[in-house]
């Protein structure tokens, strides 16, 4: 079963409206983090924004918030005022706690890839 | 912030030769790195975990012996790819965690990937 769900292979926005990124997860681990990150063309992953599965308030990094409805396992990624520098490939990544420390594996989803139109 | 340097950024090699690809961090020291590979337009798949002086832990169905690591130093991780073949043409990226990492986020910081084409 996939752990991290990404349905949204590719999207496209007009530049300056606001965007979501979905993204679903499934873990049976209480305790789990939640990650986004872009990845432009030139291939490297650029941190975004990240979410504990026990924090109480949903997490926001400038532009971009994280909008976690952990009921429904879910942590949609909203991208406010987009810009055309935000083109670029997103990817959703869960951290689950394990019992060995420094094995804390990053699952990632398939991506969206996001084209911000002028 | 905080720097991870991957080098090469682009490979060209033959069929059967070794390939090594170098992953250093900058500024910080890092128990763990992490070994991933991306096909074309598909999503990161975690090859292995490299831990400072031990053996690193491969993933499910990764060749230990064709993808050798190496984790001499607390700043840098090696990745081999033994015997090159065309199907082990990819983008390999590595990660970083920070040692002095506290709390949930761990600090992971990502290299820049080596495109790796065997012909």
């Amino acid at each position: 079963a996939q752990k991290i769900t990404q349905t949204q292979p590719g999207m496209f926005v007009q530049e300056k409206e606001a965007v979501t990124l979905d993204c679903t997860y499934d873990t049976s681990d209480p305790s789990y983090g939640l990650f986004w990150y872009k990845q432009p063309s030139s291939g490297e992953m650029i941190f975004l924004i990240y979410q504990g599965s026990y924090d109480q308030q949903n997490a926001t990094e400038g532009r971009y918030s994280l909008n976690f409805q952990k009921a429904r396992k879910s942590a949609n990624l909203v991208i406010s005022a987009s810009q055309l520098g935000d083109s670029a490939m997103y990817f959703c990544a869960m951290r689950e706690a394990q019992s060995n420390f420094g094995n804390e594996k990053l699952t990632f989803g398939t991506g969206t890839r996001l084209t911000i139109i002028p | 912030g905080a720097v991870v340097s991957q080098h090469p950024s682009r490979v060209i090699c033959k069929s059967g030769t070794s390939v090594k690809i170098e992953c250093r961090s900058l500024d910080f020291q890092a128990t763990t790195m992490f070994w991933y590979r991306q096909f074309p337009k598909k999503s990161l798949m975690l090859m292995a975990t490299s831990n400072e002086g031990s053996k690193a832990t491969y993933e499910q169905g990764v060749e230990k012996d064709k993808f050798l690591i190496n984790h001499a130093s607390l700043t840098l991780s090696t990745l081999t790819v033994t015997s090159a073949h065309p199907e082990d043409s990819s983008f390999y990226i590595c990660s970083a965690k920070s040692i002095s990492a506290t709390g949930r986020r761990g600090k992971l910081f990502f290299g820049s990937g080596t495109q790796l084409s065997v012909l």
